[in-house]
């Protein structure tokens, strides 16, 4: 099965960076997703690791380490519209898609 | 833009009910999932199917939960009796290996 932990809630400025860390234990992998949720719609998804390294996109980096079982999703120069919940995902080997509880970002003015 | 359609969008129900919730997915999207969010579990995973061949549904109830996927083009849910812990938003998504999935608007389920 898979274990999935990311922090409860986050808290940062507008402008500024936040990371949001995701560690995994796992069966199997063929895949890291980090989502976003507005509140009271569906999860969207921003971005997808399956190699080591970091992927980037925008305003949003995501990086992943399978030999640590670690994975973060960076988002930098903070909007209002960023707050909302980020959720970490693990695909395994039999394309069972696993999520983590979420991380609450709210960004302050 | 593509999308997960989902139906109906909200239901309210009487407690002993049958319910079944649809899902059309993307087209040429070969797996789908059945997601279930409430507050204090979050993403539960109830079903997945992937060339619409039933994968895990280790996730449902199988005494009330039922999925299905008859074509293609359509995925289904099925609770029968409903009970009011069955109150979530249900989510369908699909995709295909080597991306991410989409996900649909959810069905907004309130069981009384």
């Amino acid at each position: 099965g898979q274990n999935i932990d990311q922090p409860t809630e986050m808290t940062a400025t507008e402008g500024a960076i936040v990371q949001i860390n995701c560690t995994y234990q796992t069966s199997g992998f063929n895949g890291l997703f980090w989502y976003q949720q507005h509140a009271g719609e569906a999860p969207t998804f921003l971005s997808y690791n399956v190699l080591d390294g970091l992927e980037e996109k925008g305003r949003f980096s995501s990086f992943l380490s399978r030999s640590k079982g670690y994975s973060y999703l960076l988002l930098k120069e903070l909007q209002m519209k960023d707050s909302a919940s980020y959720l970490c995902a693990v695909r395994g080997d039999d394309y069972k898609l696993s999520f983590g509880a979420g991380t609450t970002v709210t960004v302050r003015a | 833009d593509a999308r997960v359609t989902q139906t109906p969008r909200d239901k309210v129900t009487e407690m002993g009910q049958e319910v079944t919730m649809r899902c059309q997915p993307i087209l040429g999207h070969n797996t789908v999932f059945w997601y279930r969010q409430t507050m204090m579990q979050g993403l539960e995973l109830l079903a997945y199917f992937r060339n619409r061949a039933p994968l895990d549904d280790s996730g449902m109830p199988k005494d009330r939960f039922s999925a299905e996927m008859p074509d293609a083009t359509l995925a289904t849910l099925k609770i029968q009796p409903s009970e009011p812990r069955d109150s979530a938003v249900y989510f369908c998504a699909s995709g295909l290996a080597g991306s991410g999935y989409t996900f649909g608007s959810g069905t907004r389920l309130t069981v009384v």
